[in-house]
């Protein structure tokens, strides 16, 4: 059973780029949730994906947004990056009704 | 925004001894989680409580879970130095798939 990946592990860019992360959710589970973690903080909710569709959204603006793949990976996506937006991104996977997350290793992304 | 308030917010013991966290949060909740993220990498999910329980265990883990008083409470007993970490509370508002709200993180550190 492998669990979720996360790609790439480190990122450089500068502000006003895009840039899109990747992540392989563990194997049997269809849902998949992204959360921002700044330095020093917990992990903020950006929102879920389940069966292709977005399932709920935390606090961010839409220049965040995501895809879900019929292999049940998913995307996301920032545009118009901003300072701020030096973050851990974490992806997690679960399975429907079982409330247990798997989380990939993350993708650590500095705006400069 | 954060959930919730994990308390304290660093905690240093020798290895052998307990540790004790704690986490307060704010709304109602369906479940509450704990879990751990070594050197702000990926978080390895821990336990879970359903609100409708008092305690739980996982090896040397224990679990209390007070609803009037909106707190949490997680053990580590007979620490060990891998148990060097950040620990995090999540409250969950839905059973199944939902969004996480995770609080501050208590920074562990078992010295040797």
């Amino acid at each position: 059973e492998t669990g979720v990946t996360q790609s790439p592990t480190h990122l450089i860019k500068t502000r006003g780029q895009q840039v899109t992360l990747r992540c392989s959710s563990q194997s049997g589970h269809n849902t998949v949730s992204w959360y921002q973690q700044a330095l020093g903080q917990g992990p903020q909710f950006i929102f879920q994906y389940y069966r292709e569709e977005e399932n709920g959204r935390g606090n961010f603006p839409p220049r965040f947004s995501g895809l879900q793949f019929p292999n049940y990976s998913s995307e996301l996506n920032v545009n118009a990056l901003e300072l701020d937006d030096s973050a851990l991104y974490l992806c997690a996977s679960s399975l429907t009704g079982n409330y247990g997350y798997t989380f990939g290793s993350g993708t650590r992304l500095t705006v400069v | 925004s954060q959930q919730g308030e994990e308390d304290p917010q660093a905690l240093s013991i020798q290895e052998g001894e307990n540790a004790t966290m704690n986490c307060s949060y704010k709304t109602s909740i369906n479940n509450l989680q704990w879990y751990r993220q070594n050197s702000g990498r990926g978080l390895v999910h821990l336990i879970l409580i359903r609100s409708n329980e008092r305690e739980k265990h996982s090896g040397r883990l224990r679990v209390t879970l007070d609803t009037s008083k909106k707190s949490s409470s997680l053990l580590i007993t007979a620490s060990r130095a891998a148990d060097t970490a950040s620990y995090f509370c999540a409250t969950g508002s839905n059973f199944g798939n939902e969004k996480l709200t995770f609080g501050t993180g208590t920074r562990l550190t078992i010295i040797p």
